[in-house]
């Protein structure tokens, strides 16, 4: 069965700095996804992006976050300036454009910030 | 986004069925039901989903009342990898198909 990679599996990173969370969703899938975990708590959605854009995102989404697609493949996350508060499991998912279909994750980043 | 009620944890033995309800007296008719499940350290792992009709696969089967404001996820004989947490999502045909998880029910089971 075709599987969404995630790299790094964990990241450790100082408070203040920048990171980018690499994901390579399925190839012929057009939608993607962020969600983060929590320890402890639920899986909360981030962001979706389809064609080349955001189509939504949540209100955890603010404006320390960005996402793109640069190569046609891969799909980062990158969050510009790390709080300890940001430290979770974060999880990139693919599908394809409808609801009777099943989306793919993949096994997560785990973020510690420090 | 509608949303669904799960009881927060249960427990089996293995080797014997499980089943796992799920609510959602708001589903509205274009919502499909999906059942993931998370194991522990792991990413959400699909399970199951459905429409209207019962459904069966090499996991599992789903069953959807008529009235589709409930369902249940059936595990036929639980083992000890089952264990995880299962979180059943309404997902509907339009907008972005994102899921929007809930607390899910823990599954325990015992040896």
């Amino acid at each position: 069965e075709p599987e969404v990679t995630q790299t790094p599996s964990h990241q450790v990173t100082q408070m203040g700095q920048e990171v980018i969370l690499r994901c390579v969703p399925i190839s012929n899938h057009l939608y993607f996804y962020w969600y983060r975990q929590i320890l402890g708590q639920k899986v909360e959605f981030l962001v979706s992006f389809y064609n080349n854009e955001i189509s939504e995102k949540s209100e955890i989404f603010d404006d320390q976050f960005s996402v793109e697609r640069p190569d046609g493949s891969n799909f980062t996350l990158k969050i510009r300036s790390t709080k300890l508060e940001d430290s979770a499991m974060y999880f990139c998912a693919s599908g394809m454009a409808s609801g009777h279909t099943k989306a793919f994750f993949g096994q997560g980043t785990r973020l510690t910030v420090v | 986004d509608a949303k669904t009620t799960q009881p927060n944890s249960m427990e089996s033995n293995e080797e014997e069925p499980v089943h796992l309800p799920c609510n959602h007296s708001t589903i509205s008719g274009t919502d499909y039901i999906h059942w993931y499940r998370q194991l522990p350290s792991q990413g959400p792992e699909y399970v199951i989903h459905g429409l209207t009709s019962n459904v069966n696969n090499r996991m599992a089967s789903l069953a959807i009342a008529e009235d589709r404001k409930s369902s249940t996820l059936i595990l036929h004989r639980a083992t000890l990898r089952d264990a995880a947490v299962y979180y059943c999502i309404l997902r509907n045909t339009s907008g972005t198909y994102k899921y929007i998880f809930g607390t899910g029910t823990r599954l325990k089971v015992l040896a």
